[in-house]
């Protein structure tokens, strides 16, 4: 199975730029394809898609946050950071059955 | 607007069995591939099962392989999944996912909706 490796935790300000990364144990990049997608997931609430494909924005997910990567790294970025962007953003992989998470990245307000 | 609720989780004990239901509104069930996803308590995320539209593809974690039988009526809008031998480390919230759908129409193996879970509790 494809191992993904996301940090447990990131302490952000708000209003500043929250970098959230997740490294792959082998590629998950098909050709033009990077098969990798971001996830938000708020206490006591289902997980939300954010990002598709690395680098698409889901319907209806704000513009402060994007997507992008290749290969095995991959990062998720919210720029600015909002007080309701406090959550745990997981990665998840489709390059290869079963498709796997990463452990999540709990954002915390420094 | 997307729905999907699911029902049937409760306390179980080790051993039993238990069936999920996915009710599906707001798409076009029948078009799309389903999972289950679950989530152990203050856990991350583990794929459980998925279904192709037509059920003609069934896929399963090694977790559960020869233990859960993943189905649904199209007819119905209804995913199902049906637990047997259950264990302590089945314990968890079960989620439906349905597959996603790029901009130009193409499906692919995201989750883009998610239903609000369902708790199976397996204990004595």
């Amino acid at each position: 199975d494809i191992v993904l490796t996301q940090s447990p935790a990131l302490a952000v300000s708000l209003g500043q730029r929250a970098t959230i990364s997740c490294r792959a144990s082998q590629s998950v990049s098909i050709s033009r394809y990077n098969l990798m997608h971001w996830y938000q997931q708020k206490p006591g609430q289902q997980p939300k898609l954010l990002i598709y494909r690395a680098s698409n924005l889901a319907s209806g997910i704000p513009a402060r946050f994007s997507g992008s990567g290749s290969g095995t790294d991959f990062t998720l970025t919210i720029n600015p950071v909002q007080a309701d962007d406090i959550a745990t953003y997981y990665c998840q992989q489709s390059r290869e059955s079963p498709p796997t998470f990463g452990g999540g990245t709990k954002l915390e307000l420094k | 607007e997307v729905q999907l609720v699911e029902s049937g989780g409760g306390l179980v004990q080790p051993g039993r069995s238990l069936k999920l239901s996915c009710l599906a509104s707001g798409f076009t069930f029948s078009n799309y591939g389903m999972n289950w996803i679950r989530q152990a308590p203050g856990k991350g995320l583990e794929w459980v099962a998925s279904i192709s539209s037509s059920s003609s593809y069934i896929y399963y974690a090694d977790t559960v392989k020869g233990r859960f039988t993943i189905s649904r009526d199209n007819a119905k809008n209804t995913l199902y999944l049906q637990m047997t031998s259950l264990r302590s480390e089945d314990t968890a919230l079960y989620y439906c996912a349905r597959e996603g759908l790029t901009t130009e129409g193409i499906k692919g193996d995201w989750f883009a909706y998610w239903g609000q879970g369902t708790l199976v509790t397996v204990s004595s």
